[in-house]
């Protein structure tokens, strides 16, 4: 099983500010690597794919970056419906696809 | 607009049969997608458990597998999952979601609520 690590597991950061979250693979996963936001209450709504490509909808504020075995989420500057829980998945191995614990975006 | 919603009983005994539906709008589950489920512990992270294309074809989580059975029937648009012999650490959220042929989950149900008590 491919293990994901996200770091930080909380990110406090102030509106209109960068944030900038990490995902790792315990081994290579090319770039078959999503990212997904998830608010309390909520399902899970996809935002990137491919480490990179955004959405459909997914606002230009939204980057990914990495590949093989890091990865980088960055919210360029944060609005308020961003506070959220974000996961990353590989789906490299199929078809044994795994999720991260997830960082938590809350305002400082 | 494709839209899955979840429906199954939400409060289970021990040992007792998981079974939930997810009905598809908007888009055929006989059309090029895979159908999934993933749960969702309280507070914790999300596990994916299995999925199943319009062939019938279907992969499970190692973990889970031996429990597990899910199936999709066209004529009603729905994909099923049936969960055996639960515990109280089936205890989630599960949701169903349409999975592209390399992995990416892009459209999720809203989930429902299970619980396994005594």
């Amino acid at each position: 099983e491919i293990v994901m690590t996200h770091s930080p597991a909380t990110l406090s950061v102030s509106p209109g500010e960068r944030a900038t979250l990490s995902c790792r693979a315990s081994r290579s996963v090319s770039n078959d690597l999503a990212w997904y936001q998830q608010k309390p209450g909520q399902p899970p709504r996809l935002l990137i794919y491919g480490a990179s490509t955004r959405a459909t909808g997914i606002p230009a504020r939204f980057s990914g970056s990495g590949s093989g075995t890091e990865f980088t989420l960055t919210i360029s500057s944060l609005q308020s419906e961003d506070f959220a829980v974000y996961y990353c998945q590989q789906y490299n191995k199929w078809p044994l696809w795994t999720f991260g614990q997830g960082t938590k975006v809350e305002i400082k | 607009q494709v839209q899955l919603q979840e429906s199954g009983l939400g409060l289970l005994k021990p040992s007792e049969t998981l079974s939930l539906t997810c009905t598809v709008s908007g888009y055929p589950v006989s059309k090029g997608y895979y159908w999934a489920w993933i749960r969702q512990p309280p507070g914790k992270g999300l596990e994916w458990i299995a999925n199943i294309y319009q062939s019938g074809s279907a992969y499970y989580n190692s973990s889970l597998r031996s429990r597990l059975t899910i199936s999709v029937d066209a004529s009603k648009n729905q994909v099923s999952l049936k969960v055996t012999s639960v515990t109280a650490t089936d205890t989630a959220v599960y949701y169903c979601a349409r999975q592209d042929s390399s992995g990416v989950l892009d459209i999720w149900g809203q989930g429902t609520v299970v619980t396994v008590s005594s």
